[in-house]
């Protein structure tokens, strides 16, 4: 059973530019985290979907981003006219039944120049 | 709103020693679980030990361990027999239970292993 999968794994953009980050979760689980860990901090929540639906995107700053989780196919969280302070490490955690553990894939280091 | 502290920055152990590194948290939640997460150079966030906050029996997993102080709200983790590999920074977490069953996470603790 393959793990979280995200891709890509480093995506290097231009301020103003758009980002899109994939995360496709572990097989039989339908509850998708998006987290973000900015240089030496720890993660912090900003999205929470299950397919087809937001469930809390508190997190979520209120421009610019957007998540989606389709019936078909990978979660995506976008990021439009990116500015250097998105750069961060994004991790996608899933989990099969939306309480407990959550499974952590590898992140999307995002480096906007 | 949840919590979760890490007090020690950083802290260093002699190979094959024991280190426990400290956790304390806040919540309003009765039903909740906590976490230790590591994750070293490579950034992968890898589970090392889960708590269900119910249980009152402290959960292990071979070289580690936590101390779950309910009412104090504590939930350190301690590793016995340091190994060099056990070198990574470490995160406390906590779910905040509810419909969402988000993660809460703290500071970090870098943990050096010395040979």
């Amino acid at each position: 059973n393959a793990g979280v999968m995200q891709n890509p794994r480093h995506l290097v953009r231009r301020r103003g530019q758009e980002a899109r980050l994939r995360c496709s979760p572990m097989k039989g689980h339908s509850h998708v985290y998006w987290y973000r860990q900015l240089p030496e901090e720890g993660l912090k929540f900003m999205v929470y979907l299950q397919k087809e639906n937001i469930i809390d995107e508190s997190g979520m700053p209120k421009e610019r981003f957007s998540a989606e989780f389709p019936k078909e196919g990978p979660s995506i969280l976008r990021i439009q006219q990116v500015v250097r302070g998105d750069s961060a490490a994004y991790f996608c955690a899933s989990s099969p039944l939306g309480v407990g553990e959550q499974f952590f894939g590898p992140g999307t280091r995002l480096t906007v120049l | 709103a949840q919590t979760v502290t890490q007090s020690q920055p950083e802290m260093s152990v002699q190979e094959a020693e024991t280190v426990t590194l400290s956790c304390t948290y806040d919540t309003s939640e009765s039903d909740y679980y906590l976490f230790w997460y590591k994750q070293p150079p490579s950034r992968q966030m890898i589970l090392v030990i889960r708590q269900e906050a119910y249980k009152q029996q402290n959960a292990t997993e071979n070289r580690f361990s936590v101390n779950f102080q309910k009412a104090a709200k504590s939930f350190s983790l301690k590793i016995s027999d340091s190994q060099l590999g056990d070198a990574a920074m470490y995160f406390c977490a906590s779910s905040s239970g509810g419909a969402t069953n988000k993660l809460i996470f703290g500071t970090g603790t870098l943990l050096a292993v010395q040979p």
